[in-house]
């Protein structure tokens, strides 16, 4: 039984470009949601979607959207990519209205 | 300040030694989650608890939801315990105190255990 991946594990770009990111919840788990882990921070929270929608949202900007899709993977899209946005982006699935969480081993983008 | 607090920050200990990591919330939770990482970024779900106690081998964590204080424990600590631990908090939201699962986390416990 597959857990949560994500893809890819490395990524580098340069100011101004536009990335995505990609995640396969874990096998019966229906939401997914992503945070942002600077160097030496705990993870910060960006949205969760359920049901092909953005059903939550942390305090990040607009250049962070989001997409869910019909067999629940889900897609992480930054655009105008800042050197600020380098960090460690972690996905994380569960089924909704349970408590358990399964995460995935995260997408290391490095912004030059 | 943060709504999750952890401490310490750093923890150094020498193998065998009993450790203690602290976590304090000043939300309305419906559960806590400790969580180990390693170097490369991996997160581990090591438990979830609304309240009281479980165990599992060296590891026993801890709740106390009217103090809002959760504590994780490690007996016989090893140095394949080093590790960063972090507590992260399920907050309750929405009409009738639904949850949709937005996780908030602390800073987490940059433990390293020496032989």
């Amino acid at each position: 039984d597959a857990g949560v991946t994500q893809s890819p594990t490395h990524l580098i770009k340069t100011r101004g470009q536009q990335v995505t990111l990609r995640c396969s919840p874990k096998s019966g788990h229906d939401t997914v949601s992503w945070y942002q882990q600077a160097l030496g921070q705990g993870p910060q929270f960006i949205f969760q979607y359920y049901e092909e929608e953005e059903r939550q949202r942390g305090n990040f900007p607009d250049r962070f959207s989001g997409h869910q899709f019909p067999n629940y993977s889900s897609e992480l899209n930054v655009n105008a990519l800042l050197l600020g946005d380098s960090a460690l982006y972690l996905c994380a699935s569960s089924l909704d209205y349970s408590y358990g969480y399964t995460f995935g081993s995260g997408t290391r983008l490095t912004v030059v | 300040k943060n709504e999750v607090e952890q401490s310490p920050q750093n923890l150094t200990a020498q193998e065998g030694e009993f450790i203690t990591i602290n976590c304090s919330y000043s939300v309305g939770i419906s559960a806590l989650h400790w969580l180990q990482q390693h170097p490369g970024g991996g997160i581990v779900s090591l438990f979830m608890l609304s309240s009281g106690k479980k165990k599992h081998g060296r590891l026993i964590a801890t709740i106390n939801i009217q103090e809002k204080h959760s504590s994780l424990h490690i007996t016989a600590s090893h140095p394949r315990d080093s590790a960063v631990y972090i507590c992260a908090v399920k907050e309750l939201k929405g009409a009738g105190g639904t949850s949709y699962g937005k996780l908030t986390f602390g800073q987490g416990t940059i433990l390293t255990v020496h032989p």
